[in-house]
């Protein structure tokens, strides 16, 4: 089974919003709702930043907002700030095909 | 405060055998699935293989099946990857991960392997 497609990129400006879209099959992504986002700064240990699609672990700051449109799931960061710079991996159950959890490639989100 | 704690990186050779340990604190280990997630040098994460609670289910990406064996002691609260006839791809950051609902809640610091000649 591949890797979820994400964009390799994603920029904006302080303050204002960036979405990072996640596509996938009806195999992985559309057909559960199981999509969690994770948060990764260079040389650290990824963050969960959203799981469930749309709910947020406790800790982490409502600009971070989920979502998800049949096989394409969507991380919203609005309000950006400097410290959200940082690579941005989507992830979904794999479903019947054993392979448990399925990432995406990365976005890495540059803050202008 | 839960803790991961992975131990056992090397750099190894081609065709050897790694066994990488991680120790769990801060939660009631016995209660969650664990999972083993690589990163390859400057690459995306890769899920690599699970455990349930009992250890009595485990699944693994294709890519490892029949090489990798994951294991678990909760008397010991530990996890453990046994990487047997490695390969020049296997070289990656191995994070031990504690699973819920299908998404990664707590993450350890990560071991590396490298594998080369």
């Amino acid at each position: 089974q591949s890797a979820l497609t994400q964009p390799p990129s994603a920029s904006g400006s302080p303050g204002q919003s960036v979405t990072i879209s996640c596509t996938g099959t009806n195999s992985d992504v559309g057909g559960y709702n199981y999509v969690s986002w994770y948060q990764q700064h260079p040389g650290k240990a990824p963050k969960l930043m959203i799981y469930e699609v749309t709910k947020r672990p406790s800790g982490v700051p409502d600009r971070f907002s989920g979502s998800k449109s049949g096989n394409t799931a969507s991380l919203t960061v609005s309000g950006l700030q400097a410290e959200d710079e940082a690579n941005y991996y989507c992830c979904s159950y794999g479903g019947s095909s054993n392979l448990i959890l399925i990432f995406g490639g990365g976005t890495k989100l540059t803050v202008l | 405060e839960v803790q991961l704690v992975e131990s056992g990186g090397s750099l190894v050779q081609p065709g050897e055998s790694l066994r990488l340990s991680c120790a769990a604190s801060g939660f009631t280990f016995s209660s969650y699935w664990i999972h083993w997630v690589r990163q390859a040098p400057g690459k995306g994460l890769e899920w690599v293989a699970n455990i349930n609670q009992d250890g009595s289910v485990k699944y693994y990406v294709d890519s490892v099946k029949g090489r990798f064996t994951i294991s678990r002691d909760n008397a010991k609260n530990s996890l453990y990857l046994q990487m047997n006839s490695l390969r020049a791809e296997d070289t990656a950051v191995y994070y031990c991960a504690r699973g819920e609902s299908y998404a990664v809640f707590y993450w350890g610091q990560g071991a590396l392997v490298t594998v080369s000649s």
